[in-house]
């Protein structure tokens, strides 16, 4: 089946840096990807789809200038989490689809686990 | 919009218990209804999936049934493992949303 990767599955920063969290598609192409936190024992809560070549679309609630994603090519997105926060501590996953269509399988990243002191 | 209701847990069985995770589903349009596993440690993989009415989803001995009439994509399984212990969540997309909507998911623990 579609890979999809993060990088890197781990990090600890300090207060006020910003850090970035790689989302690639292996072996596939993906016009969009997602971008999710999950908080410990509780699900996924989607934070914006990335659209290669365009602007981001964020959820309600999701600051743009906090969290910025960009996707440069087919095969990568990128979310920046700037200024960090304690409160941004979480497991961030980004997913993708290869056909394009809602309706199908949607392939999952391992996730990024950000600890910020 | 589109939401996803999935019965909380936590739920512990014995091994060879009977399984059921209720989940049910709000949408506009017509949604394709998902089951996704998470693994200690690991990413969500997808487990069983159905894309229209009265389709049944089924994988590694688990089924679900896509319910229009109850709005309903409950997941069952007749003889469960240690190897089943995972956290589980109900998800729905539309042809008119490219996103996925997760329930709160539901943590299985099976014990020997």
């Amino acid at each position: 089946g579609a890979v999809v990767s993060q990088h890197p599955s781990r990090v600890i920063c300090k207060s006020g840096t910003s850090v970035k969290i790689e989302c690639r598609s292996l072996d596939f192409q993906a016009t969009t990807m997602f971008w999710y936190r999950q908080f410990p024992k509780q699900s996924l809560m989607l934070m914006a789809t990335s659209n290669e070549g365009s602007k981001a679309t964020y959820e309600q609630g999701v600051e743009k200038d906090k969290f910025l994603i960009n996707h440069a090519s087919l095969t990568l997105s990128t979310l920046t989490v700037t200024s960090a926060h304690p409160e941004d501590s979480s497991f961030y996953i980004c997913s993708a689809n290869p056909s394009g269509r809602a309706t199908d399988t949607q392939y999952f990243g391992p996730g990024t686990r950000l600890t910020v002191l | 919009g589109n939401s996803v209701t999935q019965m909380e847990g936590p739920v512990t069985l014995s091994e060879e218990a009977f399984l059921t995770i209720n989940c049910t589903y709000t949408a506009t349009g017509y949604p394709s209804l998902f089951w996704y596993v998470q693994y200690p440690g690991e990413g969500l993989q997808l487990l069983l999936k159905a894309t229209k009415a009265d389709d049944k989803g089924s994988n590694k001995g688990f089924e679900a049934t896509y319910r229009k009439e109850t709005t309903s994509f409950h997941l069952e399984k007749g003889s469960v493992q240690v190897s089943d212990s995972a956290v589980y969540f109900c998800a729905l997309t539309t042809d008119n949303n490219n996103d996925m909507r997760f329930g709160a998911g539901t943590r299985l623990t099976v014990k020997p």
